[in-house]
């Protein structure tokens, strides 16, 4: 009931393309939805993140859908550039537990020039 | 402002031997945490502290230690590795007390144990 799944596992995108990842839970309590990105040897950082109090939240080329009742979110980047290529995790947490994210298990995305 | 630093960047160990991981925020955060990436698994929590004077067990905490000596800085301490525990280890710290808060991640440490 932890659990987070991510999908795809990888990703290849041609340049101006959508990338498009999804992620689904189980724990009804989890109640804010972070993504982070990671470059190679790189530590991950925040990208965007959503609370299930809106369907949907966009920054710049990088847009969370949240569908509660379907306990999914998803990553959507418009015009995906080479400069995107990256691994990507979902994450979800709750604000009233013990500090913890649960990470999905990131999505390697390939944009092509 | 260095953000969340760890040393060493690599570091090869024998089956056995020990080791200290160490970490230091300078952005005065409250929560810190040690996660281990390994390929297909994610980010998977080791070890957190939520506030100075405090440590608790993450999801994988088995063969590690922790301490967090003060605000700055929390060690993750390997007393007889194993193979197993070769993988990429990530210190953060958030600024509060909530799992809301962002989290910023230091530049990892590489560990091969052979």
């Amino acid at each position: 009931q932890q659990q987070v799944k991510q999908s795809p596992q990888s990703l290849i995108v041609q340049k101006g393309g959508i990338s498009i990842i999804n992620c689904a839970y189980e724990n009804t309590a989890f109640d804010y939805f972070p993504w982070y990105q990671q470059f190679p040897g790189k530590g991950p950082a925040l990208l965007i993140a959503i609370r299930p109090d809106v369907s949907e939240k966009k920054e710049g080329r990088f847009t969370i859908s949240f569908n509660k009742s379907a306990k999914q979110f998803s990553l959507h980047i418009m015009d995906s550039q080479p400069g995107d290529s990256a691994t990507y995790f979902c994450a979800a947490a709750s604000t009233s537990g013990t500090y913890k994210y649960i990470f999905g298990t990131g999505t390697r995305l390939k944009v092509l020039a | 402002n260095a953000g969340v630093t760890q040393t060493p960047k690599f570091q090869v160990l024998k089956t056995g031997q020990s080791m200290t991981l160490q970490c230091a925020q300078d952005m005065n955060h409250n929560s810190m945490y040690w996660y281990r990436q390994d390929p297909g698994m994610g980010l998977r929590l080791i070890y957190y502290s939520a506030s100075e004077g405090t440590t608790d067990k993450g999801e994988v905490p088995n063969g590690y230690n922790v301490s967090r000596l003060n605000k700055r800085e929390f060690s993750l301490r390997l007393e007889s590795a194993a193979p197993s525990q070769t993988s990429v280890y990530f210190c953060a710290s958030s600024p509060g007390r909530g799992s809301s808060d962002t989290q910023y991640f230091g530049p990892g440490t590489r560990l091969t144990v052979l």
